[in-house]
């Protein structure tokens, strides 16, 4: 089995605190890939960045940073000095090879809300 | 980066009409696309998977006789809600991968009303 846990169901921050969403996942597979997307109110979904299970090395563009770590099973993202146009719903995803037809599994998502 | 259009944006008409969504793949040849439903405040339903030149594959649950979903053409596939109710009202959204460890390119979705 397959599943992507997205604990939070709603963070509101004021506008320049830092704001870490959380994702855990589970699989069997040893070969999988991670993924957030951003769906702002408008709605169309946004992909945000790929992170396969041989690299933990976190990554940081601009605001945005992800924390990988296989031994807890998570994919955090953090946003740093938040900003009104962070507002959005973000989606942690995980898509294996031999699980689910190779179909990405997605989390429930996490509605962030940032006041100015 | 890679681009799917989706079309219309937004459909309202009366109970009983036919209603078809296309979505279309811009940059790339999709052999695989998804159709998703997402009702207010919730996440992605997965309704089905279309194969180009193949039946599509649906989740369980998912009418196929209701979702009639056609994959023509390595850049299009289009999803037909056959007599649609009030109860088919949501946001229907698809997108397009080139494989398995690839993102999902998304459509900017369909907001379906039925009256």
């Amino acid at each position: 089995a397959q599943k992507v846990t997205q604990a939070q169901t709603e963070i509101s921050v004021v506008e320049k605190e830092d704001v870490t969403l959380d994702c855990v996942y589970e699989t069997r597979d040893t070969t999988y890939y991670l993924f957030w997307y951003k769906q702002p109110p408008s709605g169309e979904l946004v992909f945000l960045i790929r992170r396969n299970s041989f690299d933990e090395q976190n990554e940081i563009s601009g605001r945005y940073s992800w924390n990988f770590q296989k031994s807890t099973s998570s994919f955090n993202f953090t946003i740093t000095a938040s900003q009104v146009v962070d507002s959005a719903v973000y989606f942690c995803a995980l898509s294996a090879p031999n699980t689910n037809a190779g179909k990405s599994t997605f989390g429930d998502g996490t509605t962030l809300t940032v006041k100015p | 980066g890679a681009v799917v259009s989706q079309h219309p944006s937004r459909v309202i008409c009366k109970s009983g009409t036919s209603v078809k969504i296309e979505c279309r793949s811009l940059d790339f040849q999709a052999t695989t696309m998804f159709w998703y439903r997402q009702f207010p405040k919730q996440s992605l339903m997965l309704m089905a998977t279309s194969n180009e030149g193949s039946k599509a594959t649906y989740e369980q649950g998912v009418e196929k006789d209701k979702f009639l979903i056609n994959h023509a053409s390595l850049t299009l596939s289009t999803l037909t809600v056959t007599s649609a109710h009030p109860e088919d009202s949501s946001f229907y959204i698809c997108s397009a991968s080139r494989q398995w460890d690839q993102p999902q390119h998304f459509g900017d979705g369909t907001r379906l009303s039925i009256l």
